[in-house]
């Protein structure tokens, strides 16, 4: 049963284009989001988060958008750069179980 | 400054034997997780500690053991290894419900 749902295995956007990526979530309670990012044989980076009061946090190139109503979440880069392809994990937090429920990841690819 | 830190990095053995995982961490965090990556790259959390004790034990075989010397270390010994616990094991601490920083990650591999 995943909570959190990344349905795009993989997202390939040109070099200075922006890139959009989406997270869904089915339980109404979680309060807290976070997008982590990934390269290969490295531990997840913490990049943004968000809290259910907000529907939109920003820092320099990244935003997060939050939709409560259609619970749903996106991470928008612009301009995207060659160092951002790599995998983006979203997540979410509920103070009911205390831990972190991860979606399955997202492959951001920059092309030149 | 290494934040959080795992060793190994890659450990290949035989199935039936025992092996640790160590994870420190310099962050002065209270909390601390166990994550397993699976092959379709899910993480799912298997335990968390919080001040050395166990707050988080998901549905993991008993052959994962943690163990919390204090509250900078958490080890994870598995005995008799099975092929499917072939898997990367990241580490993670928080001070309660913050970000996560994670360890690099131990690539386990089960022959």
């Amino acid at each position: 049963d995943q909570q959190v749902k990344q349905n795009s295995p993989s997202l390939s956007v040109q070099e200075g284009r922006i890139s959009i990526l989406n997270c869904d979530y089915t339980n109404s309670m979680f309060d807290y989001f976070l997008w982590y990012k990934k390269y290969p044989a490295e531990g997840p980076t913490f990049l943004i988060s968000i809290s259910s009061i907000k529907d939109k946090n920003e820092d320099g190139r990244f935003t997060v958008f939050l939709n409560k109503s259609a619970k749903h979440l996106s991470l928008h880069i612009v301009p995207s750069q060659p160092g951002d392809s790599a995998v983006y994990f979203c997540a979410a937090w509920g103070n009911s179980n205390y831990q972190l429920i991860w979606g399955a990841g997202t492959k951001l690819i920059i092309k030149p | 400054d290494t934040a959080v830190s795992q060793t190994p990095k890659y450990l290949v053995t035989q199935m039936g034997n025992d092996k640790s995982i160590k994870c420190e961490q310099n962050l002065g965090h209270d909390t601390m997780y166990w994550y397993k990556q699976d092959s379709k790259k899910f993480l799912k959390i298997m335990f968390s500690y919080n001040n050395k004790e166990l707050i988080i034990n998901e549905t993991v075989p008993n052959r994962f053991s943690p163990k919390s010397p204090d509250k900078a270390h958490l080890n994870l010994h598995i005995n008799s290894l099975e092929l499917g616990d072939s898997a990367v094991y990241f580490c993670a601490s928080s001070q309660g419900a913050d970000e996560q920083f994670f360890g690099p990650g131990t690539r386990l591999t089960v022959l």
